[in-house]
């Protein structure tokens, strides 16, 4: 069985651009979630999908950044313009119920902004 | 405020000494601890995670971790470390309907020879 896959690996922009992360969660899983490492800080939650619903974006930073969950299988995060501060590594992680669940994380998306 | 607090940023061992990572939290409801370990150009992988009972739960590749509710910890452990251990441990606390985990900022271990 396939794990949580993120497309680009890494992605370097210049400020004032977009970029679009995807995540493809665990097939089958309903919870999608995305975190967000800044260098040297801890990994933050950023928010949470059901199938296709927005659960929880208590933690998206801004209105610069946009989720969606079209169709409750792959995600995007879509961040414009950007700023520097967004640089970061994005992870994506699901699981198959809220509460008392595993979350599997993909290998992240590690995005630099100049 | 829910937190998770890894008070060691680095911690380096030989290898076959034993390990113990620190790991406390706090968190207003009944919490679901994890470990997850990111080696070099990998992801987070899951090493172990507690919900309920047993407060020793045994993990994958020899780790172990302990619960304490009283002392809010959940510290790491290995009797015996081995080079391909070295990567950085995060500790992170879920729970409630959303299961949103809080993470602390990671400690990195290096292991030598």
């Amino acid at each position: 069985e396939a794990g949580v896959t993120q497309f680009p690996s890494h992605s370097v922009i210049e400020k004032g651009q977009t970029v679009t992360l995807r995540c493809d969660p665990i097939s089958g899983h309903d919870n999608l979630y995305w975190y967000r490492r800044v260098m040297g800080k801890e990994i933050k939650f950023l928010l949470h999908f059901v199938k296709e619903s927005k659960q929880d974006e208590s933690g998206m930073p801004n209105n610069r950044f946009l989720a969606e969950r079209t169709g409750g299988t792959y995600s995007t995060l879509k961040v414009q313009p950007a700023e520097l501060e967004d640089s970061g590594v994005y992870f994506c992680a699901s699981s198959q119920v809220a509460g008392a669940s595993t979350q599997y994380f993909g290998p992240g998306t590690r995005l630099t902004v100049l | 405020a829910q937190s998770v607090t890894q008070p060691d940023i680095h911690i380096t061992v030989s290898e076959g000494a034993s390990l113990e990572l620190r790991c406390n939290y706090s968190y207003g409801a009944t919490p679901y601890l994890f470990w997850y370990v990111q080696s070099p150009g990998q992801g987070l992988q899951l090493l172990l995670k507690y919900f309920s009972g047993d407060t020793l739960v045994q993990g994958i590749k020899g780790f172990e971790a302990e619960f304490k509710r009283s002392q809010s910890s959940f510290n790491l452990r290995k009797p015996s470390v081995h080079w391909s251990d070295a990567a950085e441990y995060f500790c992170a606390v879920g729970g409630g309907a959303t299961n949103k985990l809080i993470f602390g900022t990671g400690t990195l271990l290096a292991v030598q020879p």
